[in-house]
């Protein structure tokens, strides 16, 4: 069965520090990733997302940016974090076809 | 770019009265529409989708949502709800591979 991890979980960081998430699926090939933020009142906002290695689609302006090494894994990272990049990430996958999407646990991001 | 709007930001109903929640979407070409709701505390869940077929579609715990292509419509229907239905709720669509999601619509059901 396929199954998706993303770490860590929790994490502080001080305004202009890096950031790295991280995000793997199991179990399927090719799949399609994404990585959205959700904050209370405004939803789930997509912010990247990657139909196969080295594509990479930016839905958002940033200091933030994505990369896809490999087929199963999804980098969100900063170079210098503010203090509005905090906030829930989450990573997703689905299959070729666009269907069920499938979530990683979440990362909860605090900048301060 | 596609986008997704739902029209309610939140909305309080009684115990058995029933529920509309609109959804309507941007997007010219096929699509794959869905509705998720998400619990106090915990992660989303998939209510239900639509791919092809019958435009009304049937989901868990007794909702529905009706597909009006015309209309770009994917509304959220619910006959009678229960106090145990309070929970936010979001429409997705996923049409050119990047799965959108609305605002979501925060219902709250008073016993």
């Amino acid at each position: 069965s396929q199954t998706i991890h993303q770490w860590p979980a929790t994490l502080v960081q001080p305004v202009g520090s890096p950031l790295s998430l991280e995000c793997t699926v199991e179990g399927t090939s090719n799949p399609n990733l994404y990585w959205y933020r959700q904050a209370a009142g405004r939803g789930l906002q997509l912010l990247f997302y990657s139909v196969g290695i080295g594509q990479i689609s930016s839905e958002v302006p940033q200091n933030l940016s994505a990369s896809r090494p490999q087929d199963r894994q999804f980098i969100l990272s900063s170079k210098k974090l503010l203090l509005s990049d905090s906030g829930f990430y989450l990573c997703a996958w689905t299959g070729q076809f666009g269907n069920t999407i499938y979530f990683g646990e979440g990362s909860w991001l605090t900048v301060v | 770019a596609q986008s997704v709007s739902q029209h309610n930001h939140h909305v309080i109903l009684s115990e058995a009265a029933s529920l509309e929640l609109g959804c309507n979407y941007s997007y010219g070409g096929t699509v794959n529409l869905f509705w998720y709701v998400q619990y106090p505390g915990q992660h989303l869940q998939l209510l239900l989708k639509y791919f092809s077929g019958d435009p009304l579609v049937k989901g868990i715990k007794g909702f529905e949502a009706e597909f009006i292509k015309s209309k770009f419509s994917f509304n959220l229907r619910k006959p009678s709800v229960q106090w145990s239905d309070t929970a936010e709720y979001f429409c997705a669509v996923n049409g050119d591979n990047d799965m959108r999601f609305g605002a979501g619509t925060r219902l709250t059901v008073k016993p």
